[in-house]
């Protein structure tokens, strides 16, 4: 059973607008969250976090907001630019020591000029 | 700083080949990772090592094994690859202590036929 879900495989934005990623999660001892970006042929790459003290998180373009009673997080994008072009994944961390992250199955954002 | 580098880029094998894959990071990271990525299903961890000396399993760990080897180096070991083994692996680090990012390496891409 996913705990981690990402319902929507692709989406596609204009550029200049603003772009939504969503991700729903089912276990509630996930204490941080975080979305990776993922150009072809490339690692992941950390783009923002949020812990689940707060339910806002900014980072210029890019802002995480968290529902905790909803169970849901989401990403927004603005405006958004051809280079964010990507697949994005949601991933959230559980209480191990190690950190374990849990991922999303992603969501391939195509921003359109 | 190299960051995490993987080693192979691409590998192909037959059934019942052994092979391991290597990773190494630069950055003093207590934790490493290693995932592999199947179509439609993000990111799902294999194995993990919070500490150098010691690993445990993932949420996929059978048919491979692994080595922390130092704090550097964590390696990825397949006995007697299965087609089903066929994905893209991706190993990853992280501080550890106040950190919750994980930073990815570029990947193997395995055939196995």
């Amino acid at each position: 059973d996913q705990q981690v879900k990402q319902n929507s495989p692709s989406l596609s934005v204009q550029e200049g607008r603003i772009s939504i990623l969503n991700c729903d999660y089912t276990n509630s001892m996930f204490d941080y969250f975080l979305w990776y970006k993922k150009y072809p042929a490339e690692g992941p790459t950390f783009l923002i976090s949020i812990s689940s003290i707060k339910d806002k998180n900014e980072d210029g373009r890019f802002t995480v907001f968290l529902n905790k009673s909803a169970k849901h997080l989401s990403l927004h994008i603005v405006p958004s630019q051809p280079g964010d072009s990507a697949v994005y994944f949601c991933a959230a961390k559980g209480s191990g020591s190690a950190r374990q992250l849990t991922f999303g199955s992603g969501t391939q954002l195509t921003v359109l000029p | 700083n190299a960051g995490v580098t993987q080693t192979p880029k691409f590998q192909v094998l037959k059934t019942g080949q052994s092979m391991t894959l290597q990773c190494a990071q630069d950055m003093n990271h207590n934790s490493m990772y290693w995932y592999r990525q199947d179509p439609g299903m993000g990111l799902r961890l294999i194995y993990y090592s919070a500490s150098e000396g010691t690993t445990d399993k993932g949420e996929v760990p059978n048919g491979y094994n692994v080595s922390r080897l130092n704090k550097r180096e964590f390696s990825l070991r397949l006995e007697s690859a299965a087609p089903s083994q066929t994905s893209v692996y991706f190993c990853a680090s992280c501080p550890g202590l106040a950190s919750n990012e994980q930073f990815f390496g570029p990947g193997t891409r395995l055939t196995v036929l």
